[in-house]
């Protein structure tokens, strides 16, 4: 069945140090890969995507990498502030389109 | 551009009863997609409507119900309320509802008593 495994559910870094953050998928048919952040009580937005044909994307301080053959990508975040503090969702496309399956979050702590 | 717009945002209800949320898309917008958030769970697909027709339906029961009028404009409805409804329902919209940047509404949170 389809499924995003996100991981880890909670990560705590000191500002100024890197986050990575991990997500596995199990359609192999997925060619589009979005992460959302959330912060506290407000709705999530897009920060970053990639689609299957390239294997790494930067924005500024963000990147995003992908890895087909495994079937999993990861969020890199690099020197850390403490306005990145927030839950992050990776998502994937599921089954019969037009829908997406979301991780179940990691809640990002930028300590200062 | 005024954003997503997600009425009411905040409701609470008693078990049985029933309760319909709006959902004001982007304007431009056609695809609107619902989804339910909550602690631990993340976001779990609901349904995604485009041009007022249903393309996609997620694992819910079928007390869960959606629909989109021919401003894009849409309304979930959940029936007989149950405790493990309440959560966070966040409407999103885009514009092909294809591969792409959805964009959420603040939600809409159900607390059921």
């Amino acid at each position: 069945g389809e499924n995003v495994e996100q991981h880890p559910s909670t990560l705590s870094v000191q500002e100024g140090d890197s986050a990575v953050i991990k997500c596995t998928y199990s359609d192999s048919a997925s060619n589009y890969f979005p992460w959302y952040k959330q912060e506290l009580g407000k709705r999530p937005q897009l920060i970053i995507d990639i689609r299957s044909n390239v294997g790494e994307k930067k924005d500024q301080r963000i990147a995003v990498t992908l890895n087909k053959t495994a079937k999993h990508f990861s969020l890199h975040i690099t020197e850390t502030q403490p306005e990145d503090s927030a839950v992050y969702f990776c998502a994937a496309p599921g089954s019969g389109t037009y829908k997406y399956i979301f991780g179940t979050g990691t809640r990002l702590k930028v300590l200062a | 551009k005024a954003g997503v717009t997600q009425t009411p945002r905040y409701l609470i209800k008693t078990r049985g009863q029933q309760v319909t949320l709006s959902c004001s898309p982007i304007s431009g917008h056609r695809s609107v997609s619902w989804y339910q958030q909550t602690p631990g769970q993340g976001l779990q697909f609901l349904f995604e409507y485009f041009s007022e027709t249903q393309r996609n339906k997620g694992n819910f029961p079928g007390r869960f119900s959606g629909r989109q009028f021919s401003n894009s404009r849409s309304e979930m409805n959940v029936s007989t309320l149950e405790l493990g409804d309440s959560a966070l329902y966040l409407c999103a919209s885009s514009l092909s509802g294809d591969t792409g940047e959805l964009f959420f509404g603040e939600g809409s949170r159900l607390t059921v008593l």
